[in-house]
């Protein structure tokens, strides 16, 4: 049973410039989350997809933004680059018609903004 | 806005020796609290806790939440260098989305 997967690992771009990350989710799983965690932080949210649509949002900027595909992986993307979007970026799956709350993590994507 | 504070930020243990780690929060309907292990990328799932009192136990970890107070505590006993890592603890928001409030971690190091 294949986890939740993520790609590509690393990734390294300069301020600007756009950025699309990739994500599976666990099989059998509908719901996939996005967090963004800082070095030496805890993740945070950034937004939720589910039945294609983006169901919650966190804190931040419109220059995230997201999508999920009818086989429920999913695509983080973000525009004009600044420093500070230097992150691990995690993908969560979850099951929405069971306990929503256990979600899966990917191993993440580790993004270097320069 | 919903808060969850972990404690303390950092420990290191010897091997053998018993810990405990502290989770509080600060969340409007509160659902449920998660901790979750992080050794290099993925957190992976320990416990969740939904009724206080109820200790959540797998095998030298265990777990158990105080709803009055707000706070839950994770107990690691006879560390191990395997158990170094970072121990999240989160809590599930209002709602059915799933969307989890983490606190920054408590880094653990067990020495041989």
């Amino acid at each position: 049973d294949a986890g939740v997967t993520q790609s590509p690992t690393h990734l390294i771009k300069t301020r600007g410039q756009q950025v699309t990350l990739r994500c599976s989710p666990k099989s059998g799983h509908d719901t996939v989350s996005w967090y963004q965690q800082a070095l030496g932080q805890g993740p945070q949210f950034i937004f939720q997809y589910y039945e294609e649509e983006e169901r919650q949002r966190g804190n931040f900027p419109d220059r995230f933004s997201g999508h999920q595909f009818p086989n429920y992986s999913s695509e983080l993307n973000v525009n004009a680059l600044l420093l500070g979007d230097s992150a691990l970026y995690l993908c969560a799956s979850s099951l929405a018609g069971g306990r929503a709350n256990e979600q899966f993590f990917g191993p993440g994507t580790r993004l270097t903004v320069l | 806005e919903d808060k969850v504070v972990q404690s303390p930020l950092s420990l290191v243990v010897h091997e053998g020796d018993t810990v405990t780690l502290n989770c509080s929060y600060e969340v409007t309907n509160f659902r449920s609290l998660l901790w979750y292990k992080q050794e290099k990328k993925a957190p992976t799932f320990l416990f969740m806790l939904t009724s206080s009192g109820i200790e959540k136990k797998s095998g030298r970890l265990s777990s158990i939440l105080d709803k009055k107070e707000l706070f839950s505590i994770l107990n690691i006993t006879a560390t191990q260098t395997g158990d170094s890592a970072v121990y999240l603890c989160a809590d599930h928001a209002s709602g059915n989305t799933g969307k989890l409030i983490f606190g920054q971690g408590t880094t653990l190091q067990v020495k041989p």
